[in-house]
């Protein structure tokens, strides 16, 4: 069965801290498909990454960096020097089958100056 | 504009009341996807569609019925609303059903069912 699973439900930092959000999926599938969203305060879901079970590099796009093992199923993301417009729900998901996403409970990030 | 659209944003309805919930977009995606999201819960899928008139259930259908008679539009239909229907409702869409594409989301609707 596929499952995500994002253990930290809330976490509260001070600006300019590193923050890492965690997630942990369950699949039996060679092939496989990793995605984070961020939901701001006003809503909407935008896509942030996608990432296949074949590149195991990290990826680095600005402050924003995430970290995949297949060893221990694990696709991290971390915030570097944190800012308050990061305040937000981030999910985690995974697509197996190739139609919808199955996506974590999220992790409420919540930055303050 | 290019891009997801849902309506209404905001709704509130009675129990026992029949809703429709609107998604449209402009990309010519063959896939679309109707979510619910609730606290404690994530996303979850309730219903999606391959293409026109071709759709499937997803993990919490009950209570909802679908239709897609053109490729752009996908509504959702409460037939008698129930306040467990309370909850943001999320369309999404991508252009095939390779699991590498990237799934794209409607702003959402708020339904609040008294």
């Amino acid at each position: 069965a596929q499952k995500v699973t994002q253990a930290q439900t809330e976490i509260s930092v001070v600006e300019k801290e590193d923050v890492t959000l965690d997630c942990v999926y369950e699949t039996r599938d060679t092939t496989y498909y990793l995605f984070w969203y961020k939901q701001p305060p006003s809503g909407e879901l935008v896509f942030l990454i996608r990432r296949n079970s074949f590149d195991e590099q990290n990826e680095i796009s600005g402050r924003y960096s995430w970290n995949f093992q297949k060893s221990t199923s694990s696709f991290n993301f971390t915030i570097t020097a944190s800012q308050v417009v990061d305040s937000a729900v981030y999910f985690c998901a995974l697509n197996q089958a190739g139609t919808a996403l199955i996506f974590g409970k999220g992790t409420t990030l919540s930055v303050s100056s | 504009d290019a891009g997801i659209t849902q309506s209404p944003r905001y709704k509130i309805t009675e129990t026992g009341r029949q809703v429709t919930l609107m998604c449209h977009q402009t990309w010519s995606h063959s896939y679309m996807f109707w979510y619910r999201q609730d606290l404690g819960h994530g996303l979850r899928l309730i219903y999606y569609s391959a293409a026109a008139d071709i759709t499937e259930k997803g993990e919490v259908p009950d209570g909802y019925v679908v239709s897609r008679s053109k490729t752009e539009n996908f509504p959702l239909t409460l037939e008698s609303a129930t306040r467990s229907q309370t909850s943001v409702y999320f369309c999404a869409s991508k252009t095939t059903s390779m699991s590498s594409d990237t799934q794209y989301f409607g702003p959402g609707t708020r339904l609040t069912v008294l």
